[in-house]
């Protein structure tokens, strides 16, 4: 079945650390995203990219990074450099800029 | 850009009762307007979407319906029942799609009371 796969489901880490995140795709979508859950504030875009080799900041870009090298393929990086890690984060992809996401079971990470 | 607002953030009904959740928008060029329902601790789910060429859509108990004028679409639920508590997210996408995708409103809680 084609579907959007995230890891780790839990995720600890330890101030000064860098964590990656992963996010797979097999639906042969182009467009990826990463948004950020906080209790109360909804959905808050991190990073997209539309294609293989690009990617654009979203509105909480600052303190991750993201890389596509492979069309199935969109990691997230989360740096020393974000203050305040401690979240859910969701992977989502879609055929193209028009349509719905699907997303993946998210990551929960915690700054211990 | 596209600015997304939700109403209400908590709906708590009766088994069995209707539940409305209502969300406006700010961009008059937006066309696609999706429902997301989100269990805890998984990601969401598209549950039902509208393109603003229709006025209405039903999928058993749900339906959403869109007012391009006031700029505003509401989810509808009927005959509740306890596996639609969660939290609901409406979203929308302005023509062209937009080159950062959806923009999501905050979220309902919704909770069915037995």
């Amino acid at each position: 079945d084609g579907g959007i796969t995230q890891s780790p489901k839990y995720l600890f880490r330890k101030e000064g650390q860098n964590v990656t995140l992963s996010c797979e795709q097999n639906l042969n979508h182009d467009a990826m995203y990463w948004y950020r859950q906080d209790p109360g504030q909804g959905l808050r875009l991190i990073y997209y990219s539309q294609i293989v080799n690009d990617f654009q900041k979203g509105d909480i870009a600052e303190g991750y990074s993201v890389s596509r090298e492979k069309k199935e393929s969109f990691p997230l990086t989360v740096t020393s450099a974000q203050k305040n890690p401690t979240a859910f984060y969701l992977c989502a992809s879609s055929i193209g800029t028009g349509s719905g996401y699907t997303f993946g079971s998210g990551t929960r990470l915690t700054v211990v | 850009g596209e600015n997304v607002e939700q109403h209400p953030s908590t709906l708590s009904v009766q088994e069995g009762d209707s539940a409305v959740i209502k969300c406006t928008y700010s961009d008059s060029a937006s066309n696609y307007f999706p429902w997301y329902k989100q269990e805890l601790g998984k990601g969401p789910q598209l549950i039902i979407d509208i393109r603003s060429n229709v006025g209405e859509k039903k999928d058993q108990r749900i339906a959403v319906t869109l007012n391009k004028t006031a700029k505003h679409f509401s989810l509808h639920i009927t005959e509740t029942q306890p596996e639609d508590s969660a939290v609901y997210f409406c979203a929308a996408r302005p023509t062209g799609g937009g080159a950062d995708g959806l923009t999501f409103g905050k979220g309902t809680h919704l909770i069915i009371q037995p």
